[in-house]
């Protein structure tokens, strides 16, 4: 079955940078992109930005751009998100998600269970 | 940047009852639309895409409707495992997505 495992919980101090890993299973990884989601504690869901396992395309939402970086492995179908000079509000769950296509419409259908990331002195 | 707005924020409902969320875009989203229910601790789960198709595996008991810029999810009948957060979702052109501020359906 699909499959989307993350890697573990993070503490960080401000100003750091993690790597959240999203290891994908039960399907030809290249054929699909991968969408990155967060949610701050008591939250909703925050999209981060998306990129294509095919070719590496990527998008990134405006407010997080210039600190975060999103790259595949297709060796090991594994994809990651790297944010970099954390600061308090970073603290949150990030999520990868499966991005679907239907003609032009494209849509996230399996998600990872979460890595959460705690940013704190 | 297109702006998804969900109402009601939230809802107090009976099991049996009929539930009706509503998600309003900032402008047309043609039928760019999906529906997400997320429990507390756990990753969201999609229930409907291009607002109106039912996820495999979905009860039947879910509906979407709406194209433009209204957009409602339906339960027919609500059960226990239905008390949870739902999200709107919009896609937008090249790869960008927005969420509403999502719904949380509660015990009465």
């Amino acid at each position: 079955q699909v499959q989307l495992v993350q890697s573990g919980a993070e503490v960080k101090k401000p100003g750091a940078s993690v790597k959240v890993s999203c290891k994908a299973s039960g399907y030809t990884f290249t054929s699909y992109g991968i969408s990155w989601v967060r949610q701050a504690p008591g939250q909703g869901l925050e999209w981060m930005g998306w990129i294509s396992a095919y070719n590496g395309n990527t998008n990134y939402a405006q407010k997080l751009q210039g600190r975060v970086t999103m790259t595949t492995d297709t060796s090991t179908s594994t994809a990651y998100m790297e944010l970099r000079s954390l600061r308090s509000d970073d603290t949150a769950v990030y999520y990868c998600a499966r991005v679907l296509a239907q003609y032009y419409y494209y849509y996230m259908d399996v998600w990872g269970k979460g890595t959460t990331v705690t940013v704190s002195s | 940047d297109i702006q998804m707005t969900q109402s009601p924020s939230t809802l107090s409902a009976s099991v049996g009852d009929r539930v009706t969320i509503t998600c309003r875009a900032s402008q047309s989203i043609s039928s760019w639309l999906a529906w997400y229910q997320q429990k507390p601790g756990k990753a969201p789960k999609l229930l409907i895409y291009k607002a109106s198709s039912l996820e495999s595996g979905v009860p039947s008991r879910f509906s979407g409707s709406g194209s433009g810029t209204e957009f409602t999810l339906t339960i027919s009948s609500l059960q226990p495992d239905d008390f949870a957060t739902y999200y709107c979702q919009q896609y937008n052109s090249y790869f960008t997505w927005t969420f509403g501020q999502g719904t949380k359906v509660e015990i009465k």
